[in-house]
């Protein structure tokens, strides 16, 4: 079964708020990775964060890689329609993606 | 072809009838791994091959599951004996790297149900 937890589970913003979610674990990763799914795809990567402590940035999205190296944090800032979708984190682990349930973003326009 | 493509896109079955699900990865691509996505959920680990070689299996949840590269390109898994609880998207991802998952391109997935 799944390792990570995230949350929250589900989103309901306004257009142009910013976005914050969470993963966490109870076991080390080294390397930790954030997705986007929207429906009827597969996952696509956003960030990849390699480095405890390290904060990445892709346009509007940054992300966080925690000290602790069980936990991780994406923002999203000034969402706009398009970000709609279901985010993943995922830390890897001898070649596997172990992934989260996901953070279902809703934007109200 | 400039993505992963998998087939079917839908594939329906009865109760104890086997499948057979393709996957076309990225020409060139070293790495294949086989995913499965349960509805709600986060994709879970099945198999991983590395050209023709498949390297680790630790995900497939039976025996009823078996995933083959024969020529180190398409790949198929098939599901005997499919039960209601097999159903799912199915996800097939590739890399041109080995073992490269920072760079994993995903393909859209089969959704099996299994009636």
């Amino acid at each position: 079964g799944q390792q990570l937890n995230q949350s929250p589970q589900s989103m309901f913003i306004q257009e142009g708020e910013d976005v914050s979610m969470n993963c966490t674990s109870s076991s080390i990763f080294n390397t930790w990775l954030w997705y986007k799914q929207d429906p009827g795809e597969g996952p696509v990567l956003l960030i990849a964060l390699y480095k405890a402590g390290e904060l990445t940035s892709n346009g509007r999205l940054t992300a966080q890689f925690g000290i602790t190296r069980k936990d991780s944090f994406l923002n999203i800032s000034a969402s706009i329609p398009s970000d709609v979708g279901i985010y993943f984190c995922a830390g890897l682990r001898a070649q596997k993606l172990v992934f989260g349930q996901g953070t279902r973003l809703t934007i109200n326009p | 072809g400039a993505g992963v493509s998998q087939s079917p896109r839908y594939k329906v079955a009865k109760r104890g009838q086997d499948v057979a699900l393709r996957c076309d990865p990225i020409s060139g691509h070293v790495s294949l791994f086989w995913y499965q996505q349960a509805l709600g959920q986060g994709p879970e680990f099945l198999t991983y091959f590395q050209n023709e070689a498949q390297l680790d299996k630790s995900g497939l949840p039976s025996d009823r599951f078996f995933a083959e590269r024969p020529e180190g390109s398409v790949s198929t898994l098939k599901i005997q004996r499919t039960q209601q609880e097999d159903s799912a998207v199915y996800l097939c991802a590739s890399s041109a790297n080995r073992g490269g998952v920072q760079k994993l391109f995903f393909g859209s997935g089969t959704q099996l149900s299994v009636l």
